[in-house]
């Protein structure tokens, strides 16, 4: 089975705080995500990554930045933590879409982490 | 861009009984997946059901199964003999060869016994 495993499921930071989100991937896959889910707004992607050391800005980049220096592995960094970034951080990682069945044709999340920044 | 829409924010079914949840999409793409997902409160989010576009028969899997309308870009999950586990958010999800993956609002389903 897949497994993406995200280390922290509950954190509280306070604001200004320095935070980091690690998610290690077991399957191999060449991109990886992180999203921000919240209520209503369904998931909104922040940063994704197709290979090491690349990176690639999506929905809601502010204010986040992330680190991919080895392939199973993808950071996701709160450089100064504020209180509207509470809510639920889902890491994900997938094949190419189309490439590799033996990989899965899909997207893989983990648990999810909640951050609450007060 | 691609958009995925779901227009019912809740629904709720009773056990035993079907329901049919709904998913438009808008791409201009020829080839692309289509899926399904589940995110019960436990908050692990599963795959429940994928379609790939260039396959005209609809996906099936156990209770669950698409109507999948490629021209109207409609993509909509059947669930069969609910059951109380069925009680989660379903995300109905795009994605492009490649890498690009865009998902739905999501929609609450609650079984009632």
């Amino acid at each position: 089975d897949v497994k993406v495993t995200q280390s922290s499921r509950y954190l509280v930071k306070r604001t200004g705080e320095k935070v980091f989100l690690e998610c290690v991937q077991d399957m191999d896959h060449e991109n990886m995500f992180w999203y921000r889910q919240d209520p209503g707004l369904g998931l909104r992607l922040i940063y994704f990554s197709y290979d090491v050391k690349m990176k690639e800005k999506g929905d809601i980049p502010e204010g986040y930045s992330v680190s991919r220096e080895k392939k199973e592995r993808f950071s996701l960094i709160l450089e100064s933590a504020s209180t509207n970034q509470t809510s639920m951080y889902l890491c994900a990682s997938s094949s190419f879409l189309g490439t590799s069945e033996n990989k899965g044709n899909t997207i893989y999340f983990g648990e999810g982490s909640w951050l609450t920044v007060v | 861009a691609q958009t995925v829409t779901q227009s019912q924010p809740e629904m709720s079914v009773q056990e035993a009984e079907t329901v049919t949840l709904s998913c438009t999409y808008d791409t201009s793409e020829s080839n692309y997946y289509l899926f399904w997902y589940k995110q019960p409160p436990s908050r692990q989010m599963i795959l429940v059901i994928r379609q790939e576009a260039y396959k005209q028969q609809n996906a099936t899997e156990n209770r669950f199964s698409v109507n999948f309308q490629k021209a109207a870009k409609s993509f909509s999950l059947k669930i069969s003999d609910s059951q109380l586990g069925d009680t989660a958010m379903y995300f109905c999800a795009f994605g492009k060869t490649g890498n690009q993956f865009y998902f739905g609002t999501g929609t609450s389903l609650t079984v009632i016994p």
